[in-house]
């Protein structure tokens, strides 16, 4: 295990479902980023928030909603989804500064139905 | 700006021997280097970095990193392959100087597959 943990592991959901993805790290980590990986695609930032605080939202649909109540936990609220958000949603963690990267949790595999 | 490349999208090598991932990056001032590995279907795994110092980084699993700085490049090298190795390789930099956003830049993958 890499100190991030990521729950459920596998999701589906209808399209007019409400879930919730869940990250947790006890790594000491100040700043917790939420990924997109699909097939093919690169690595997709979406949210980046350093001690709370939303520093990065890069232009994702508002049927994502994050939140971060403290620094060790970080979740992505979903409703609505389309198809084409079915992909894997990576969490990771990392010292406020990035000196030493991120820390991955493993991932939850979305498939929107 | 910072941007990552990884030219290859696919490396095929035959298991013993060497293997070569290539990344090219661009920053302003001095870089700090990853390489990542992903299994399917799980997250991404630190490998080796490089921030300063000795050029030629060592990692996990036998890896190793050489830092070019003339040629900008941080290619992922090992000495000879395991079919275990196949996997996604990520490279990924962000700029060392202050006041830089923290975010890494990741490339967008080379897929090695190591041949019995």
């Amino acid at each position: 295990e890499t100190g991030v943990t990521q729950t459920p592991r596998h999701l589906v959901m209808g399209m007019t479902n409400k879930k919730s993805l869940k990250c947790e790290q006890h790594l000491g980590h100040n700043a917790m980023y939420w990924y997109k990986q699909s097939a093919k695609k690169p690595l997709e930032l979406m949210f980046v928030y350093n001690f709370k605080e939303q520093t990065e939202n890069n232009s994702v649909p508002s049927r994502f909603s994050p939140e971060c109540p403290n620094s060790s936990h970080l979740f992505l609220h979903l409703h609505t989804l389309q198809p084409e958000d079915s992909a894997l949603y990576l969490c990771a963690s990392s010292q406020e500064d990035g000196f030493y990267g991120y820390t991955f949790g493993s991932g939850t595999r979305l498939t929107v139905v | 700006a910072q941007s990552v490349a990884q030219p290859e999208d696919q490396v095929n090598v035959a298991e013993g021997n060497p293997l070569t991932v290539k990344c090219t990056y661009s920053v302003s001032g001095n870089p700090y280097l990853f390489w990542y590995v992903q299994y399917p279907n799980r997250g991404l795994q630190f490998l080796l970095k490089y921030i300063t110092g000795d050029n030629l980084v060592k990692g996990s699993y036998g890896f190793e990193a050489e830092f070019n700085k003339s040629q900008t490049s941080f290619h992922l090298k090992k000495p000879s392959a395991l079919v275990s190795d196949s996997a996604l390789y990520f490279c990924a930099v962000r700029q060392l100087s202050s006041g830089s956003a923290r975010q890494l830049t990741f490339g967008s993958g080379t897929q090695l597959t190591v041949l019995p």
